[in-house]
This record gives structure tokens, sequence and C-alpha cells, in this order.
């Protein structure tokens, strides 16, 4: 079972459409959780760090269950920029704060 | 946020030839940084944890006399591929972490190695 599991997608929505992601993580040990954005052949970029009274941030709102260990990211008012690939980020303190990435959700937001 | 630069951007090299690829904290002092490698359609795979003046901490399956680290300063992070083999193709990543602001951390731009 992979450490932090995604649906790949990808997910096509018209411009102005609401659409969700879901995440699951395996490690209950987990305690950082993030959402990050990677657009093709580019480095990941920080979306936001998810918070388990849930954050929102724009048209962007995170939620974290960690009973369920269940991670989701709400994207309102979908723009044709926001297409990209969507990634879940657990984070473990080892020692170090090493991150655990999905394989991330495909995006795409269609005029 | 944080700048990181990562260079250079893109590597075409002959087989069993090495590649070194350099990594900067630009604004900050970064007391660990991190590699990655992603494979087409796969997720990031963290390598290696780098820690200014030490020995870097390899995950599993990371061959670490084929990628060699050195972490020098805190602001300068290499990994150097030796003897590269086609199958070491792939999107090298660096990322620094900021130690305030719940440990997050800040990605380079990334190196694409292409071994023939």
């Amino acid at each position: 079972r992979k450490e932090v599991e995604q649906d790949p997608g990808p997910f096509n929505v018209p411009e102005g459409a609401t659409v969700a992601f879901n995440c699951t993580y395996s490690n209950s040990a987990s305690q950082s959780f993030f959402w990050y954005r990677q657009d093709c052949r580019k480095e990941p970029k920080l979306l936001m760090s998810v918070y388990s009274s849930g954050n929102e941030d724009g048209r962007f709102t995170a939620q974290l269950n960690r009973a369920s260990q269940y991670i989701s990211l709400l994207i309102r008012d979908s723009k044709l920029s926001d297409s990209a690939t969507y990634l879940c980020v657990v984070g473990l303190n080892t020692g170090f704060q090493k991150l655990v990435f999905g394989t991330g959700t495909r995006l795409l937001v269609s005029p | 946020g944080a700048v990181v630069s990562q260079h250079p951007s893109w590597v075409i090299c002959k087989s069993g030839t090495s590649v070194k690829i350099e990594c900067r904290s630009l604004d900050f002092q970064a007391t660990t940084m991190f590699w990655y490698r992603q494979f087409p359609k796969q997720s990031l795979m963290l390598m290696a944890t780098s820690n200014e003046g030490s020995k870097a901490t390899y995950e599993q399956g990371v061959e670490k006399d084929k990628f060699l680290i050195n972490h020098a300063s805190l602001t300068l992070s290499t990994l150097t591929v030796t003897s590269a083999h086609p199958e070491d193709s792939s999107f090298y990543i660096c990322s620094a972490s900021v130690t305030t602001g719940g440990n997050i951390q800040y990605f380079g731009a990334g190196t694409r190695l292409s071994v023939l």
C-alpha cells in the first residue's frame, strides 16, 4: 500500500466549477500535511498547509481528518490557470522533516 | 517565500560520465537540504537528506557511492551522479528546509538529466 494515495485523475472541469480532491495516508505518526501544486516539468510549489481545524486561502479550502487519515482540497470557481497536478504531501519527523509525496491528481480546467 | 536556486536546469551527458548538480538557498540559511528524484508520471521520491557539515542520510535503495552528496555550507548542497547510465535519466529536485514556520520545504526548479 502506498504511503500517500491519491486519485491520479485527470479531472476535467469547466471554468467556474468547484472540484474536490481527496487523499489518504497510511502512517498515523504523520505530523504535518500539505498540498503542493506542480506544473508540467516544473518543481512543486507549496499551495497550502493543512490543519485539523481546516483552513481556507481564497478559493482553496483544505481539510484534515486525523482519525480517518484523510486530507481534502476544495477549489471553488476554477480558473484556467488552476490546471496542474496537485500533490498531497505528508510530513514525518524522523529526526529531520521527511516529506512523503502522493503521485498527484491532475486537474484540467477548460474554457 | 524563500528562494532556492538549482543549477543546471538541464543536462545531457554520455554514459559513464559524472554530473554535478548544485542547490543553493539564496536568501536564507538551510541547515537541511533534501534531494529528490522524479520519474515520468511518478511521485517525487526522497533520495537523501543532507545536513551541513555531516554525512548525508540516504533512503533505502539509494546507492550512496553513486549519488554523492556534499553539504559544505549552510547555503550550498551538491549532488554528483557518478558514472551515469541511461536508467539514471530523471528529474532531480532539491529542497531546503526553513526551520521556522512549520518546517516547510522550498524547492529548486529541478534538473532534468538525460544520459545517452
